[in-house]
């Protein structure tokens, strides 16, 4: 597509269901990034994909993140038994390898 | 290692002044280099960048000129407006030329 397609645009969740959050990159960009950025706070890196390599998942904060991406496409960021400190905007990107990235418009996630 | 120091923010400047907005990089070799903007309510979104020692980056009257010999990658402007607030986040690319890593993001506020 034109841009980094994120959904949901907000979700609220009750603390401890899981949650699911998907990206759909820009066509023909190999590379995928999940951030996250909490208020006030800079961009935290979660996990990172290049075409078919093994995904880069050296920020994921616990094992209840966890990250697909099928087909070398859309991306599904899962988060399983939320707790409140998970609540941030989670970002998406995409990339064509050594290039800047480009953002979707992000999940708001507020865990109540 | 590597990383990404901006001046801390916020900032606050009346309409049409100067803006500067420090960054500094420490890396080996000469990694591309980005600024990034986040208006609010919105999503990041490339704002200009350098690939190589000396280049100038430029957009929306921003410029940001690769200085290798500071290892620095200034941010300016020369007469803000208030359509300008926003954070900036400055950013270099890994050396694997993978990952971006990010500064902390400055809150620019421009006031009539």
């Amino acid at each position: 597509g034109a841009g980094v397609s994120q959904s949901p645009s907000n979700k609220v969740t009750e603390k401890g269901k899981d949650v699911e959050l998907r990206c759909d990159p820009i066509s023909g960009h190999t590379a995928l990034y999940w951030y996250r950025q909490s208020l006030g706070q800079g961009l935290e890196f979660l996990i990172y994909f290049q075409g078919n390599s093994a995904p880069d998942k050296s920020g994921l904060p616990s094992d209840r993140f966890s990250a697909e991406r099928t087909g070398g496409s859309v991306s599904t960021l899962t988060i399983q038994r939320t707790q409140q400190e998970d609540s941030a905007v989670y970002l998406c990107a995409s990339s064509r390898l050594g290039e800047g990235y480009t953002f979707g418009s992000g999940t708001r996630l507020t865990v109540v | 290692g590597d990383s990404v120091t901006q001046m801390e923010g916020p900032v606050t400047l009346s309409e049409e002044a100067f803006l500067t907005i420090n960054c500094t990089y420490t890396a080996t070799g000469y990694p591309s280099l980005f600024w990034y903007v986040q208006y609010p309510g919105e999503g990041l979104q490339l704002l200009l960048k350098a690939t190589k020692a000396d280049d100038k980056g430029s957009n929306k009257g921003f410029e940001a000129t690769y200085r290798k010999e500071t290892t620095s990658f200034h941010l300016e402007k020369g007469s803000v407006q208030v359509s300008d607030s926003a954070v900036y986040f400055c950013a270099r690319l890994a050396g694997n030329n993978r990952k971006l890593i990010w500064g902390l993001g400055t809150s620019l506020a421009v006031n009539p």
